[in-house]
């Protein structure tokens, strides 16, 4: 149980356009959704938090009307890149935490968005 | 504000020998939780291990256990018997509070483990 997934895994997009990624808990409803950024060989940074019918929290730098997020139910949240450019280009990983024991949080397989 | 330190960038250990990886931490809460995660080169995020800081008593998951020092605010990971699917990148995290939306997680550089024959 308690499975995350993201879609798509990979996607590459021209520079200008804007890009939607998936996130979904499939067996668990998440009361929080977290959305994190990977550079190569670098850390998570998260970008923002979510929690289902409310507006995300962003982190201080991520700019808000870049990275939208939307945590329209309580299994399912999107970051949409808008007007991506190159330096968008990295790894996303998405996370969704249970209100269980624990709070327990899990992690999607990310999303690999490459800007041409 | 918290922060997660791994002094190690790069550790490697032979296959069926133990390893410690090093993580230090810095919160002025008294309630948080301390984590281990492992990421493969397939880049998912696993959970290796949990500790909750007010358990005096390192946790264990079979090879992996832990060594906490809440007065150092020291967090160190040991794996046993190491196998060559224990290699990846290991993230040592903390997160503040042990309910509410508020607590997130702080992740620290990581470290990469090699599993030599």
């Amino acid at each position: 149980g308690a499975v995350v997934s993201q879609h798509p895994s990979r996607v590459i997009c021209k520079s200008g356009t804007s890009v939607k990624i998936e996130c979904r808990s499939l067996d668990f409803q998440a009361t929080t959704m977290f959305w994190y950024r990977q550079f190569p060989k670098q850390s998570l940074m998260l970008m923002a938090t979510s929690n289902e019918g409310s507006k995300a929290t962003y982190e201080q730098g991520v700019e808000k009307d870049k990275f939208l997020i939307n945590h329209a139910s309580l299994t399912l949240s999107t970051l949409t890149v808008t007007s991506a450019h190159p330096e968008d280009s990295s790894f996303y990983i998405c996370s969704a935490r249970t209100g269980r024991l624990y709070n327990e949080q899990f992690f999607g397989p990310g999303t690999r968005l490459t800007v041409l | 504000a918290q922060t997660v330190t791994q002094s190690q960038p790069e550790m490697s250990v032979q296959e069926a020998e133990t390893v410690t990886l090093s993580c230090t931490y810095d919160t002025s809460e008294s309630d948080y939780y301390l984590f281990w995660y492992k990421q493969p080169p397939s880049r998912q995020m696993i959970l290796v291990i949990r500790q909750e800081a007010y358990k005096q008593q390192n946790a264990t998951e079979n090879r992996f256990s832990v060594n906490f020092q809440k007065a150092a605010k020291s967090f160190s990971l040991k794996i046993s018997d190491s196998q060559l699917g224990d290699a990846a990148m290991y993230f040592c995290a903390l997160r503040v509070g042990y309910t509410g939306t508020a607590s997130k997680l702080t992740f620290g550089t990581g470290t990469r483990l090699q599993v030599t024959l």
